[in-house]
């Protein structure tokens, strides 16, 4: 079964600062997809960022990049210009590329922004 | 603005009460899903629904009991729920099972007397 782990329980950045969120995975897989959600207080899941295993290239939306190893089995997300509104629980989530449905998430990092 | 809508936002009810919860997307997406989340756990799956047809039973209790009239609406019964059951319940959708990346709704705050 795959693994998810995430092992900063919290993080902080202060206001226009760079942070990277850490997450590493265990699978057997070739094909997989790998996402960034973000859940602030407000609660809805919203997704930040996807990288499909076979892309050698990491994704990047706006300010938010990912550093993709795929031979260390690691994704972290990098923030960068941190805004006020970043401030959020933030989930890794690693998705089977075969028939598999299952969103495997991380605990989480919760990220406070310090203005 | 999302675009997987939740009913009631909040919800109290007492251990006898039945009442339902409702998910509305109109992306045309073709899987939709039901998780349970307790404060500061990731979401745990409970049901998928694949083209109107239950796929998936994560071994959920039969007090919950899921219902997908159509392709855009899913529905969650709940009946004699425990105060264990007290959580964000979370809807999501995506355009088939699998591969897509799932958007999810703003949840409904389910509390247990």
């Amino acid at each position: 079964a795959q693994t998810v782990t995430q092992s900063q329980p919290e993080m902080s950045v202060q206001e226009a600062e760079t942070v990277t969120l850490s997450c590493t995975y265990d699978t057997s897989e070739s094909d997989y997809y790998l996402f960034w959600y973000k859940q602030p207080p407000s609660r809805q899941m919203i997704l930040v960022i996807r990288q499909e295993a076979y892309k050698q290239q990491n994704a990047t939306e706006n300010r938010f990049s990912v550093n993709f190893q795929k031979a260390a089995k690691s994704f972290s997300l990098k923030i960068s210009d941190s805004q006020l509104g970043d401030a959020a629980m933030y989930f890794c989530a690693y998705l089977s590329g075969g028939s598999n449905y299952k969103l495997t998430f991380g605990k989480g990092t919760l990220l406070t922004v310090n203005p | 603005d999302t675009e997987v809508t939740q009913t009631p936002k909040h919800l109290v009810m007492g251990m006898t009460n039945k009442k339902s919860l409702k998910c509305e997307q109109h992306m045309g997406h073709r899987a939709m899903y039901w998780y349970k989340q307790k404060a500061k756990k990731p979401p745990e799956l409970m049901f998928v629904y694949s083209y109107e047809k239950l796929s998936i039973n994560e071994s959920v209790p039969s007090r919950f009991s899921p219902e997908c009239p159509n392709s855009s609406l899913l529905n969650l019964h709940l009946h004699a729920l425990q105060p264990e059951d007290s959580a964000l319940y979370l809807c999501a959708s995506s355009q088939d099972m699998g591969r897509r990346p799932q958007h999810f709704g703003d949840g409904t705050r389910l509390s247990i007397l």
